[in-house]
């Protein structure tokens, strides 16, 4: 089974913290992805990653960047927390090649507040 | 433009009864479908997918879904519903040959189901 695993659940940060949201996939993906979901609005996507090193901007990228060293692992940072990035935060992967179809892949969340 | 519309926000259904969730999309190339359900405080699991072929797909947890090219819907079906299934549902299209990274999802819609 497709395994993404995010690092942390919960988290509680203080207005102005840096923070850093971990992402690792087992299953070899390409891309991996960072939403934000926030009720009523479904799901946003902040960020995509399609190889190492490789980034591009997604719906709402403001007041947020990654980073991907490795092809498993897909960071998302907060530079300078605010209270209006408290939310629900998913990661996703899936395959990049051009198969009939690729599934994208989620991870359990993590729950982070802005006090 | 691409989108998915998922009409109703709230459902509310008896244990038992049959359950239809609706999906219409807007997507310029050749849809690939899925559904997606998200349990309280949990990521979102893989209910289904269509990609090609028969359009009545099977899949986990005794759901349906069947594809109308002519009515671009993708709705979503279970004969009899389990108290389990109290869930959020999201409908999403994407991930083929017009961009491999652009799935779009609904805003979900949230199943009740009385005992």
């Amino acid at each position: 089974d497709v395994k993404v695993t995010q690092s942390s659940r919960y988290l509680v940060k203080r207005t102005g913290e840096k923070v850093f949201l971990e992402c690792v996939q087992d299953m070899d993906h390409e891309n991996m992805f960072w939403y934000r979901q926030d009720p009523g609005l479904g799901l946003r996507l902040i960020y995509f990653s399609y190889d190492v090193k490789m980034k591009e901007k997604g719906d709402i990228p403001e007041g947020y960047s990654v980073s991907r060293e490795k092809k498993e692992r897909f960071s998302l940072i907060l530079e300078s927390a605010s209270t209006n990035q408290t939310s629900m935060y998913l990661c996703a992967s899936s395959f990049r090649r051009q198969l009939s179809g690729n599934t994208i892949y989620f991870g359990e969340g993590s729950w982070l507040t802005v006090v | 433009a691409q989108s998915v519309t998922q009409p109703d926000i709230h459902i509310t259904v008896s244990e038992g009864a049959s359950l239809e969730l609706r999906c219409n999309y807007s997507y310029g190339a050749t849809p690939y479908l899925f559904w997606y359900v998200q349990s309280p405080g949990q990521g979102l699991q893989l209910l289904l997918k269509y990609f090609s072929g028969d359009t009545l797909v099977q899949g986990i947890k005794g759901f349906e879904a069947e594809f109308k090219r002519s009515q671009s819907s993708f709705n979503l079906r279970k004969p009899s519903v389990h108290w389990s299934d109290a869930a959020e549902y999201f409908c999403a299209v994407g991930g083929g040959t017009s961009g491999t990274y652009k799935y779009i999802f609904g805003t979900g819609t949230r199943l009740k189901v009385l005992a």
